[in-house]
């Protein structure tokens, strides 16, 4: 158990709709990184949030938007969902922002687009 | 930026054997490398990881990894893998400059091991 919480485990939407996955990190640590895994992109990096300020942006749609709340757990946002976004989402969180600091990930949810 | 191929998208190996995992890195800037390990239905638990200094790394597990920069290579390696080695392992990197944390991972080698 890594410490990192994400709730549902399992969402089944369909398409058109908006969902939000939401992460509590370990306790303690201030950044959190949202992750996708899908069978044809693999893992890719979607956004960081550190103390509450969005620290870094990968490969995340403008349909996607994610925040950080003042007791540092953070939501994802997915809306106008499609086919192709069903996938693995992963949170992670690490103690800050320090380059070199491990990223402890959660279990996941697994996003079931119809 | 950042990619990292993975060789191999399966290995399979027979219990007791040797494994090695190879991973290669491209990075316009210098990079912290780790090699992460995926059961089924569960997330991502870190191996090992280099970030400065001996180029062989030992991890959990039994697990070790060899840094070289003139190959731009991570492979990660165990002299005698069991049963329970069985899973997808990831290797991934993460830039050693200000511009945050993110990992850029391969695309994943799922290691079998046989009875």
């Amino acid at each position: 158990d890594s410490g990192v919480t994400q709730t549902p485990k399992h969402l089944i939407t369909a398409t058109g709709q908006r969902v939000t996955l939401r992460c509590s990190p370990r306790s303690g640590d201030l950044s959190v990184y949202w992750y996708q895994q899908s069978l044809d992109q693999g893992l890719q990096f979607l956004i960081q949030y550190y103390n509450g300020e969005e620290r870094a942006k990968g490969n995340i749609l403008e349909r996607f938007s994610a925040q950080q709340f003042p007791d540092l757990h953070s939501e994802l946002n997915l809306s106008s969902l499609e086919l192709g976004d069903s996938a693995l989402y992963f949170c992670a969180s690490s103690r800050d922002r320090g380059r070199n600091n491990e990223q402890f990930f959660g279990p996941g949810t697994r996003l079931t687009v119809l | 930026a950042q990619s990292v191929t993975q060789l191999d998208s399966q290995v399979p190996v027979f219990e007791e054997a040797p494994v090695e995992l190879r991973c290669n890195y491209s990075s316009s800037v210098s990079v912290y490398l780790f090699w992460y390990v995926q059961y089924p239905n569960q997330g991502l638990q870190l191996l090992l990881k280099y970030l400065s200094g001996s180029t062989l790394v030992k991890g959990i597990n039994g697990f070790e990894a060899e840094f070289n920069k003139s190959q731009t290579s991570f492979h990660l390696r165990k002299p005698s893998v069991h049963i329970s080695d069985t899973a997808e392992y990831f290797c991934a990197v993460s830039p050693n400059n200000n511009a945050g944390n993110m990992l850029t991972f391969g695309g994943g080698t799922r290691l079998m091991v046989k009875p």
